[in-house]
């Protein structure tokens, strides 16, 4: 299947402080991605999608102006948490297709934001 | 609103065989997936049921049935390393994926 890479795998920062989080497609291209976050014991929450060239779409009650997403080339979605708080503490996953809407998507490994 | 119901827990011996429903109600429907969740780890896919009826992938299974709104993961033959979070995910009218909150399946020896 499509391998998509995610890093940084665990990042540990703190509050008031900024982090990006990389998403790659390694064997396809990626006009879409997807954000997600997901809780302990909770499921996949998305955040946003990601468009290669275009504003990401965010949904409701997902600050763009805290989660900054760009996607400025076909194999690559970035994620900034900006001034990170304890409470954005979780695990962020990406993902994506390698064939427009339909089939499987293929997930990065996730990237554990621990925020002190 | 939409939905997709799925057992918080199970627990089944190793070797034996078990089954995880899910039951969806949502605005269309473009094909159900299945994935398993390893504790701290990304999603990895499992299944994909678009039509009605059985979809056999080794010790994995996967039933759709759209008039009912239902599915189910059948995992034959358990074993330990199946321990995991199985997701149940519906694509619906608009191609947006809707997630289940996930099974936490135990499996004691």
């Amino acid at each position: 299947g499509a391998v998509v890479s995610q890093h940084p795998s665990r990042v540990i920062c703190k509050s008031g402080t900024s982090v990006k989080i990389e998403c790659r497609s390694l064997d396809f291209q990626a006009t879409t991605m997807f954000w997600y976050r997901q809780f302990p014991k909770q499921s996949l929450m998305l955040m946003a999608t990601s468009n290669e060239g275009s504003k990401a779409t965010y949904e409701q009650g997902v600050e763009k102006d805290k989660f900054l997403i760009n996607h400025a080339s076909l194999t690559l979605s970035t994620l900034t948490v900006t001034s990170a708080h304890p409470e954005d503490s979780s695990f962020y996953i990406c993902s994506a297709r390698d064939h427009g809407d339909v089939g499987e998507l293929f997930f990065g490994e996730g990237s554990r934001l621990t925020v002190l | 609103g939409q939905n997709i119901d799925q057992p918080t827990e199970m627990t089944a011996t190793e070797g034996a065989i078990v089954q995880i429903n899910c039951t969806y109600q949502t605005s269309g429907f473009n094909g159900l997936f299945w994935y398993q969740q390893h504790a701290g780890e990304a999603p990895t896919f499992l299944s994909y049921n678009v039509l009605d009826g059985l979809e056999e992938k080794g010790r994995f299974s996967s039933f759709l049935s759209r008039s009912k709104g239902y599915s189910y993961l059948l995992l034959k033959e358990l074993q330990m390393k199946d321990s995991a979070s199985y997701l149940c995910a519906v694509k619906d009218s608009n191609y947006q994926l809707i997630w289940g909150a996930g099974t936490k399946l135990i499996i004691k020896p």
